[in-house]
């Protein structure tokens, strides 16, 4: 089946540690994006990359970082530098310019709770 | 004043009735718009994409007016099903590349 996978469902850190979160496509899209969403906020770019080895921040990105080493991955890094890490991390991807209309479709997402 | 702006409710109506929700937006060189869906806890589907001349999917139309800047959401005969929260998104580009700015989302509800 194409998709977005995410993994894990649910992660639980302690303070002070970093936490990588993964986020696998197999629908061959270019662009992929990472969103947090903490109730009442709606989404928010932490970061976005429109194709392999480049990435750009989004406007939330202090306190995470991401790599895009293959098309097919773009894991993300909460580090303890990110003073409220606990949220809904949601991974998108985005079909290639004349395929859509610049939709993105959304993993299953990443609860993140930091005790 | 937000990118993107919705209504949050929730809106409360009963099964079989018709809702309408409306989002603005701020950029004027925004470029496609989109409705999507997420459910309790889950991610959000893509309910529709938005048209210049609107456009319907059953019992869902979706309008667009570019001159007021907003995206508007209709739901006639409203099931129980449709109980969900309502975000819309509005595609841009960056320098870095095309970006989606989501609302807060609307909540409906749908009872008995």
């Amino acid at each position: 089946d194409g998709g977005i996978t995410q993994s894990p469902k649910y992660l639980f850190r302690k303070e002070g540690q970093n936490v990588t979160l993964s986020c696998e496509q197999n629908l061959n899209h270019d662009a992929m994006y990472w969103y947090r969403q903490d109730p009442g906020q709606g989404l928010r770019l932490i970061y976005y990359s429109q194709i392999v080895n480049d990435f750009q921040k989004g406007d939330i990105a202090e306190g995470y970082s991401v790599s895009r080493e293959k098309k097919e991955s773009f894991p993300l890094t909460v580090t303890s530098a990110q003073k409220n890490p606990t949220a809904f991390y949601l991974c998108a991807s985005r079909p290639p310019p004349g395929q859509g209309l610049n939709e993105q479709f959304f993993g299953p997402g990443t609860r993140l709770t930091v005790l | 004043r937000k990118e993107v702006e919705q209504d949050p409710g929730p809106f409360n109506v009963p099964e079989g009735a018709t809702v309408a929700f409306n989002c603005t937006y701020s950029n004027s060189a925004s470029q496609s718009f989109f409705w999507y869906r997420q459910d309790c806890r889950k991610e959000p589907k893509l309910l529709m994409s938005v048209y210049s001349s609107g456009n319907e999917d059953g019992r869902f139309t979706a309008q667009l007016n570019r001159a007021s800047q907003y995206i508007s959401l209709l739901i006639r005969d409203s099931k129980l099903s449709d109980s969900a929260t309502y975000l819309c998104a509005v595609s841009s580009f960056t320098g870095g590349g095309n970006k989606l700015t989501f609302g807060t989302g609307t909540q409906l509800k749908v009872e008995l």
